[in-house]
């Protein structure tokens, strides 16, 4: 069964690096998403991409995030100067759209910032 | 806007005890209700999910029905067992077209002892 992988599964940081997280989502899908969940918070949305362009961005996502799909398979997420809040496990999500259709998720990348 | 109310965890029950989960949404439009579930140490599985009123949505022995009148999804299982214990998330997704991102729910943990 075809899966969303996502790698590294835990990346330990200084404040102010750069980190880059990534995704492979399901080969077939159109739809791109980014989501976090600080430790025992709730899932909350980050961004969305679709034809290779951002479609929804949430208020979490400043200029210091970025999306890119660099080609046909990857999906990444840069936090260009890590802060000690950004500390949160990230998930990767790929659906083939519409709002009645299901997200898969990854297995999620644990972000800590020191 | 959007948003998913969940009852407060966590919620511990004795093996093969019935199961009730609640969660209540306020949309704008008419959502695609789903339930997540978050092993330990594992990131977001689709549970199940229902796309229109009355809609059963069903796996593994869980249950929810959509419910328009009361704008409720809540969770249910006959009998639970060890095995279930995690995190369950209730989640919508707005059916407007395209690309639209999940909305969550806090989560409600469930820890089942034999």
């Amino acid at each position: 069964e075809p899966e969303v992988t996502q790698t590294p599964s835990h990346q330990v940081t200084q404040m102010g690096q750069e980190v880059i997280l990534r995704c492979v989502p399901i080969s077939n899908h159109l739809y791109f998403y980014w989501y976090r969940q600080i430790l025992g918070q709730k899932v909350e949305f980050l961004v969305s991409f679709y034809n290779n362009e951002i479609s929804e961005k949430s208020e979490i996502f400043d200029d210091q995030f970025s999306v890119e799909r660099p080609d046909g398979s990857n999906f990444t997420l840069k936090i260009r100067s890590t802060k000690l809040e950004d500390s949160a496990m990230y998930f990767c999500a790929s659906g083939m759209g519409g709002g009645a259709t299901s997200s898969f998720f990854g297995p999620g990348t644990r972000l800590t910032v020191l | 806007g959007n948003s998913v109310t969940q009852m407060e965890g966590p919620v511990t029950l004795s093996e093969e005890a019935f199961l009730t989960i609640n969660c209540t949404y306020t949309a704008t439009g008419y959502p695609s209700l789903f339930w997540y579930v978050q092993y330990p140490g594992e990131g977001l599985q689709l549970l199940l999910k229902a796309t229109k009123a009355d809609d059963k949505g069903s796996n593994k022995g869980f249950e929810a029905t959509y419910r328009k009148e009361t704008t409720s999804f809540h969770l249910e299982k006959g009998s639970v067992q060890v095995s279930d214990s995690a995190v369950y998330f209730c989640a919508l997704r707005d059916l407007r077209a395209g690309n639209t991102p999940l909305v969550f729910g806090k989560g409600t943990r469930l820890s089942v002892i034999a």
